[in-house]
């Protein structure tokens, strides 16, 4: 079946400008985490969905960061107002619900570059 | 504060070489810890999963183990190859259960390069 994928795959905008970064999940997955991912840094957790419940959005960064997902399936990222430091590959995950053995199914990640 | 250090931070070796990779972590209540294998321009792949009673788990030429007592693990490839090339990242995750956060805590991982 049809995994993660995320749209654009690249992205390069001006500094100042908004960004919009989608994610479809795998179909069934009821759980969806964002993550960014800096050149040498580990994973850094943005947001989390899990079915009809609030996100849990302990992990965006600053109020330039929101991030909705629609139906219980796509999720879309959008950074406003971007800076030189949001450049970053952003990584989506989506697990079936229940249990912490859950695996997590990465998307291939959108690399934005901020000039 | 839970963490995950890898080591080494980079590693480079030839074609049919074994090597071994690190992960110390301190990730309390401990539930589970998960070798992944990033590609460059891909998302991370699960290679194992291991639980507190487990030791050790093989996937193909890939063997973790687990030391729970000292919160170490280590992932072992055995004749290396060109496609091994990656970045290998240890995640580890929390019982839910017993009160841990359900967010996994990520290493920065350790870069493999296999030369022909």
């Amino acid at each position: 079946g049809a995994g993660v994928s995320q749209s654009p795959s690249n992205k390069v905008t001006e500094k100042g400008k908004d960004v919009e970064l989608r994610c479809d999940p795998i179909s069934g997955h009821t759980a969806l985490y964002w993550y960014r991912q800096s050149l040498g840094q580990g994973l850094e957790f943005l947001i989390y969905f899990q079915g009809n419940s609030a996100p849990d959005k302990s992990g965006l960064p600053s109020d330039r960061f929101s991030a909705e997902r629609t139906g219980g399936s796509v999720s879309t990222l959008t950074i406003q107002r971007t800076q030189q430091e949001d450049s970053a590959v952003y990584l989506c995950a989506s697990s079936r619900r229940g249990g912490e053995a859950r695996e997590q199914y990465f998307g291939p990640g959108t690399r934005l570059t901020v000039t | 504060k839970n963490q995950v250090e890898q080591s080494p931070q980079s590693l480079i070796i030839l074609e049919g070489k074994n090597c071994t990779l690190q992960c110390n972590y301190t990730v309390s209540p401990f539930s589970n810890l998960r070798w992944y294998k990033q590609d460059t321009g891909r998302g991370p792949v699960s290679l194992t999963i291991m639980t507190f009673s487990e030791n050790t788990k093989s996937n193909g030429r890939y063997t973790a183990t687990l030391d729970a007592d000292t919160k170490q693990s280590s992932l072992h490839i055995t004749a290396s190859q060109l496609s091994d090339s990656a970045s290998y990242i240890c995640v580890v995750s929390a019982s839910e259960a017993s009160g841990g956060s359900y967010i996994p805590t990520f290493g920065r991982g350790t870069s493999l390069i296999v030369h022909p």
